[in-house]
């Protein structure tokens, strides 16, 4: 079984341009969960899709945005990039949500490595 | 004071050492637990999950919650070069279940 695939693994953008980042998950998985890793602040989450509806959400501001298509792949976008947002950007997918009660395991893809210059 | 405090490390320790991570919190909402191994250049992998206090062995992993007192540990016995990598805490519950990682302790175990 295939696991969680992320693409582009690595991207370099400039101030100002915004980006697009693709999560397929594990077959059969509907839900799909994106966060950003840092090594000043870890790993946070950014938000949560669950059969195409967002379900839960990070806090980060508007410029952080998503999406989740009908076959359960999902988008990532960041607007007006800032230094900031240079990180790992991580995706990950459950059977269940797991923003909630649910003790489904999380399987997480290799990330996508943002550098903004 | 952030919700999930975990030492960074880096820990250092010689192959065969039981190692002990560990993580404090501070909301008492939290319900579910889970600890995370990552290593470098790859996402992270669920080692072990406990829902609320009490002990929980897998092989030479064993995972301990203690609610009251809101500190949660990682137990690595006969620990090997190949347990190098860096471990996240992670916990959910309360109002939205989200769930909110520490920052990762480091591990290198030494051959």
């Amino acid at each position: 079984k295939a696991g969680v695939t992320q693409t582009p693994r690595y991207l370099i953008k400039t101030r100002g341009q915004q980006v697009t980042l693709s999560c397929s998950p594990i077959s059969g998985h509907r839900s799909v969960s994106w966060y950003q890793q840092t090594p000043g602040q870890g790993l946070q989450f950014l938000f949560e899709y669950f059969s195409e509806t967002q379900r839960n959400k990070g806090n980060f501001p508007g410029r952080f945005s998503g999406r989740q298509f009908s076959n359960s792949r999902s988008e990532m976008n960041v607007s007006t990039l800032e230094l900031g947002d240079s990180a790992l950007y991580l995706c990950a997918s459950s059977l269940a949500p797991s923003s909630g009660v649910s003790t489904d395991t999380q399987y997480f893809g290799p990330g996508t490595r943002l550098t903004v210059l | 004071q952030k919700e999930v405090e975990q030492d960074p490390g880096p820990l250092s320790v010689p192959e065969g050492a039981i190692v002990s991570l560990n993580c404090t919190y501070s909301n008492s909402a939290f319900q579910y637990f889970m600890w995370y191994r990552q290593y470098s250049r790859k996402g992270p992998e669920l080692l072990m999950y406990t829902y609320s206090s009490g002990n929980k062995e897998d092989g030479r992993f064993t995972a301990q919650v203690d609610k009251s007192s809101k500190y949660i540990s990682l137990f690595i016995r006969d620990s090997q070069p190949s347990d190098s990598a860096t471990y996240l805490c992670a916990m959910k519950g309360g109002s939205n279940y989200k769930l909110t990682f520490g920052k990762g302790t480091l591990l290198t175990v030494n051959p």
